[in-house]
């Protein structure tokens, strides 16, 4: 079975105070992992998607990394517009839905 | 610019209720997806829907649920007789290539 962990659950970090999410998966064959902003009461905002390990996407101060096992968010100099709830989902076969994880609580504080 | 709409934003409704939820895609796509999320949990899968058909669904779709695309265009989610495990947000995915975007998605509140 397709697994994703997500830690930490929650990080509280100050304004300028960079950081990195983690995102483990256990998958029979990964064919993207894509990372998504939530806000609360809202869907999920699509940031990034990754395809093959040692590949690097950044966005504003947001740059995701992957390895054949887990993906980094590392958050630079963070702003408390950043605040919210990342989500890592994994995509692996086919036509098949996207797997996620729990999601990481960022509180960014001025 | 939201890649799909969703209606209603939120619905209250009483347990054994039948509820219809629904989702407008901004463009014509073919690949859409149902998922939820209960309060504190992780986002779910509940069915795919491709060129008009269902594609898969999880062990969570079951009899009381069900999908249409009654128009042409909008996609309605229907679950015949809620229970209050159902409340939860749902939300309504477009697929282009391997990535996947989301409407705003309607919370739906079972008393």
């Amino acid at each position: 079975e397709d697994q994703v962990t997500q830690s930490p659950e929650a990080l509280r970090l100050q304004e300028g105070e960079s950081s990195s999410l983690n995102c483990s998966y256990t998958v029979s064959g990964l064919r993207g992992l894509f990372w998504y902003r939530q806000d609360p009461g809202k869907g999920p905002e699509f940031l990034f998607t990754l395809y093959s390990a040692g590949e690097e996407k950044e966005k504003e101060r947001l740059k995701a990394t992957l390895t054949k096992k887990e993906s980094f968010l590392h958050i630079t100099a963070p702003k408390p517009e950043d605040s919210a709830t990342y989500l890592c989902a994994v995509h692996t076969s086919g036509n098949t839905p996207l797997v996620f994880g729990k999601g990481t609580r960022l509180s960014v504080i001025a | 610019e939201p890649e799909v709409t969703q209606t209603p934003s939120h619905q209250v409704t009483q347990m054994g209720q039948e509820v219809i939820l629904r989702c407008v895609p901004i463009s014509n796509h073919l690949y859409f997806y149902w998922y939820r999320q209960i309060l504190g949990q992780k986002v779910e899968f509940l069915v795919s829907f491709y060129n008009n058909e269902i594609s898969e669904k999880s062990e969570i779709f079951d009899d009381q649920f069900s999908v249409e695309r009654p128009d042409g265009s909008n996609f309605t989610l229907k679950i015949r007789s809620t229970k209050l495990e159902d409340s939860a947000m749902y939300f309504c995915a477009r697929r282009q290539g391997y990535e996947q975007y989301f409407g705003p998605g309607t919370r739906l509140t079972v008393t």
